[in-house]
């Protein structure tokens, strides 16, 4: 099936870093979606992006689906210890009945 | 107010024995889904919903069974648990095919003794 490829799998770094995950497909999505899991939880979506170019915000996260239609890029500025958690992305192919995720990114943030 | 809530929460079985871990909704969806989740294999699809009585298979559906006879129930059944079945389970639930994401619960930690 679908793959996601999901990059870098986890990233430790200090407080007050910038951070940026990407995740890119094999074939063409028209939904992206970023999640955030935090330990002993499921995933919370975050950002959904529904446009090739779409550049949308959340609070310090920004997210964008790329021109491609075949990634998806999430950034988190200036970042805090509650950032940690593993962020997924997950998205839909055009003729797709359901979501695929990807693997993952673990971040850990040094106070 | 969850929307969606997963019972047990926790659960240690012995080898061989059936389990059965219960999805319920309140939001009236139609799409129903099982993960599970282990080190280094993010998010695994079991088996799905699409409706009363309409399920599917997902990825790693050997060894499991689903039944969705209620609107507001999935229930996720290892016939026969075996060790490598122990993983953190989750279900989710989706208006849509998935355009709008996807509402997870918070998980169920099944540990295979």
């Amino acid at each position: 099936g679908q793959q996601l490829n999901q990059s870098p799998q986890s990233m430790f770094i200090q407080e007050g870093e910038d951070v940026s995950m990407n995740c890119t497909s094999s074939s063409i999505f028209n939904t992206w979606l970023w999640y955030k899991q935090e330990p002993g939880e499921g995933p919370v979506l975050l950002i959904a992006l529904y446009k090739a170019g779409e550049l949308t915000s959340n609070g310090r996260l920004t997210a964008q689906f790329g021109i491609t239609r075949k990634d998806s890029f999430l950034n988190i500025s200036a970042s805090i210890p509650s950032d940690v958690g593993i962020y997924f992305c997950a998205g839909r192919e055009t003729s797709g009945s359901r979501l695929t995720f990807g693997e993952g990114t673990q971040l850990t943030v040094n106070p | 107010d969850a929307g969606i809530t997963q019972s047990p929460r926790h659960k240690v079985t012995e080898t061989g024995t059936p389990v059965t871990l219960r999805c319920h909704q309140t939001e009236n969806h139609r799409y129903m889904y099982w993960y599970r989740q282990d080190p280094g294999h993010g998010l695994r699809l079991i088996h799905y919903s699409y409706g009363v009585k309409d399920t599917d298979k997902g990825e790693v559906s050997d060894g499991y069974s689903v039944s969705r006879s209620k609107t507001e129930d999935f229930l996720l059944t290892l016939e026969s648990a075996t060790s490598s079945q122990t993983s953190v389970y989750f279900c989710a639930i989706s208006g849509t095919r998935g355009d709008y994401g996807y509402t997870f619960g918070s998980g169920t930690r099944l540990t295979v003794v």
